[in-house]
């Protein structure tokens, strides 16, 4: 069964806090990583995809792989409390996505 | 550009009624289109995807169908809908290619009494 497991939080940060957000994957066979925001009572949003090892920036987000130890990140900078939502990660696996169950973030003001 | 349209937003249903859920994308051709149900505070579960017209792949055994008529059109079904139903259902649609990310609709809220 190809897993993927991220904490549940609540993570809570301080506004203008760094949020870090961690994922982690049971398919070494795995290419492409996602993260999705989902504000509660919404669909999820892709907000970033990263395909290789390293780092991938995008305004305040920073997506992070490590396919050796099978985990992506997700760092949040300055955070805001518009950012308050659940995080989902999501790995390809032969035409499907395998999400996790997401991590909720709370930004206090 | 892509859009997904999905519809209806909310729906409440008697128990042992039908239902029938549609999806439909715009601005792109032969793509994966996929069926999730979210129950509350819960992760998403993948119940049906397709890779082309008539193509259906079921994930989860239960009482629902899904069927792809027409290429952009993914339709989810039930003959007599459990309490079990209930929950927040979403399709999706990603490129035809095994390692694209997926778009979502807005999502029907579906609440079985």
């Amino acid at each position: 069964q190809k897993e993927v497991e991220q904490n549940s939080g609540p993570l809570s940060v301080p506004e203008g806090a760094i949020a870090s957000l961690n994922c982690t994957y049971s398919d070494r066979g795995s290419q492409s990583f996602f993260w999705y925001r989902q504000y509660s009572g919404k669909s999820p949003e892709l907000i970033m995809s990263i395909y290789s090892n390293g780092d991938k920036e995008d305004g305040r987000f920073t997506a992070q792989l490590n396919k050796a130890s099978q985990y992506v990140s997700l760092l949040i900078r300055d955070s805001q409390p518009s950012d308050s939502a659940t995080y989902l990660c999501a790995v390809d696996s032969s035409y499907k996505l395998i999400f996790g169950s997401g991590t909720r973030l709370l930004v206090r003001p | 550009s892509q859009t997904i349209h999905q519809w209806p937003a909310t729906l409440v249903q008697p128990v042992g009624s039908p239902l029938s859920l549609e999806c439909t994308v715009e601005g792109t051709s032969n793509p994966n289109l996929y069926w999730y149900r979210q129950a509350a505070g819960r992760g998403l579960q993948l119940l049906f995807y397709s890779v082309g017209i008539g193509q259906i792949s079921s994930e989860v055994p239960q009482n629902l169908s899904a069927s792809r008529p027409q290429d952009r059109q993914f339709i989810l079904s039930s003959k007599k809908l459990l309490l079990s139903d209930s929950g927040f259902y979403l399709c999706a649609w990603s490129i035809n290619r095994g390692d694209q990310p997926q778009h979502f609709g807005d999502g029907t809220r579906l609440s079985i009494l």
